[in-house]
């Protein structure tokens, strides 16, 4: 049962141009909300995240929107610059304080220069 | 070192073999994670120390998989007579205190089992 789903396995995007990177969840317990970002052979990295009680939040190129009613949230990241490609992860958490992250599947974004 | 260290960073084992994967955590952190990416999958949740609790376990996909951690440092993950569908890639990740603190991630260990 994939709680944290990413339906689009890849997405191709011009430099330049905005990138939006979908993510769905289930569990209506999940509060909390990250992106991570994986080049091949490494780890992944956080990028940012978000809690239930907001519904954007903004890091530089990188913003993440939440939207609780139709347990959705989206990363933008504009513009889009080919050292942006890699695979992005969605990531929740519920409400217990010492609560694992759930992953979703990944997203592998290709900036064409 | 500065950041979560794994080794080895591939492991090629025969079917039915034991494998020990170990993982050191930033210096002062009490969270640690192993996670586990097959191929075409997401991240695996395997199993979660914090501290001197006792471990989140519930991610061990069978009683093969165990997982230690040694004087709230170093942690082994230990899969027993391993499998073909054991191999993936293990990742290790520590947090400073917990969930709602980033996880950092190693560079994880490639297992193929033959």
């Amino acid at each position: 049962d994939q709680q944290v789903k990413q339906n689009s396995p890849s997405l191709s995007v011009q430099e330049g141009r905005i990138s939006i990177l979908n993510c769905d969840y289930t569990n209506s317990m999940f509060d909390y909300f990250l992106w991570y970002k994986k080049y091949p052979a490494e780890g992944p990295t956080f990028l940012i995240s978000i809690s239930s009680i907001k519904d954007k939040n903004e890091d530089g190129r990188f913003t993440v929107f939440l939207n609780k009613s139709a347990k959705h949230l989206s990363l933008h990241i504009v513009p889009s610059q080919p050292g942006d490609s890699a695979v992005y992860f969605c990531a929740a958490s519920d409400t217990g304080a010492n609560s694992k992250l759930t992953f979703g599947k990944g997203i592998t974004l290709s900036v064409r220069p | 070192g500065a950041g979560v260290s794994q080794s080895p960073s591939n492991k090629v084992t025969e079917k039915g073999k034991d494998v020990e994967l170990r993982c050191d955590p930033i210096s002062g952190h009490t969270a640690l994670y192993w996670y586990r990416q097959s191929l075409g999958q997401g991240l695996e949740f395997l199993i979660y120390f914090q501290g001197n609790s006792a471990p989140d376990k519930s991610g061990l996909p069978s009683d093969r998989f165990s997982a230690e951690r040694t004087g709230g440092s170093v942690s082994t993950l230990t899969i027993q007579r391993t499998q073909q569908e054991d191999s993936a890639v293990y990742l290790c990740a520590s947090s400073l205190s917990g969930v709602r603190e980033k996880l950092f991630f190693g560079s994880g260990t490639q297992l193929s089992v033959l």
